[in-house]
């Protein structure tokens, strides 16, 4: 079983300010990592995905996030927000051995708010 | 290669009534998932099919219900609508093969479900 922990439900953050998602999971397995961004009125859509090899990932839009396997934790990073950022965040995991089933569990999602 | 295809995107209906989603996914991906976003639960996981076989489903009343056809679109029904029911239905497709499936989901934009 897995479960994930988003540990705050909302940030907000000024405009060119620095941003960080935090993301932990839990399991008895290894994981691929993902995060998804969701716009208003939208579906999810990938921003960045750990696979294996480098834990530092980069996504889209310029964000990144670094997989830190003994903090169980895959934090979310950008250097300088824009408003067009602003979205609700989810953090999610799949086992990496899953038989070709969906296995995916996500957070409850951060929503961040850029502020002008 | 067109992304996945969800109608209707807004629907209202009346408690009692039932309601049908349907979900057309990425040609070539044959597992096609179904999830319940509300504010605050985030995303619940309904079920999955995959070659017209429900093989993983959440916690949710019979009422809810699903199925897959031979050319891999999903419907979902939910009968006997309750206000609670109220939510963004998101389906989302993966290609779901037994070799490097890594989890990773590809959303549609949703059905805005409101019961009155």
């Amino acid at each position: 079983a897995q479960s994930v922990t988003q540990l705050d439900s909302q940030v907000p953050v000024f405009e060119e300010a620095p941003v960080e998602l935090r993301c932990n999971y839990s399991s008895s397995v290894s994981v691929y990592l993902f995060w998804y961004v969701q716009y208003p009125n939208q579906g999810l859509q990938l921003l960045l995905k750990y696979l294996s090899g480098s834990t530092l990932v980069k996504g889209i839009n310029g964000f990144e996030a670094e997989f830190n396997k003994s903090q169980t934790s895959f934090h979310l990073r950008k250097p300088s927000v824009h408003i067009s950022d602003t979205a609700e965040y989810f953090c999610a995991v799949s086992p990496v051995n899953s038989g070709g089933y969906q296995k995916v569990t996500f957070g409850i999602g951060t929503k961040l708010q850029v502020i002008p | 290669k067109a992304g996945v295809t969800q109608t209707p995107r807004y629907l209202i209906k009346t408690r009692g009534q039932q309601v049908t989603l349907s979900c057309s996914p990425i040609s070539g991906h044959r597992s096609v998932s179904w999830y319940q976003q509300t504010p605050g639960q985030g995303l619940q996981f309904l079920f999955e099919y995959f070659s017209e076989t429900q093989r993983n489903k959440g916690n949710f009343p019979g009422r809810f219900s699903g199925r897959q056809f031979s050319n891999s679109r999903s419907e979902m029904n939910v009968s006997t609508l309750e206000l609670g029911d109220s939510a963004l239905y998101l389906c989302a497709s993966t290609l779901s093969g037994r070799v490097k499936n890594t989890g990773e989901l590809f959303f549609g934009e949703g059905s805005r479900l409101t019961v009155l």
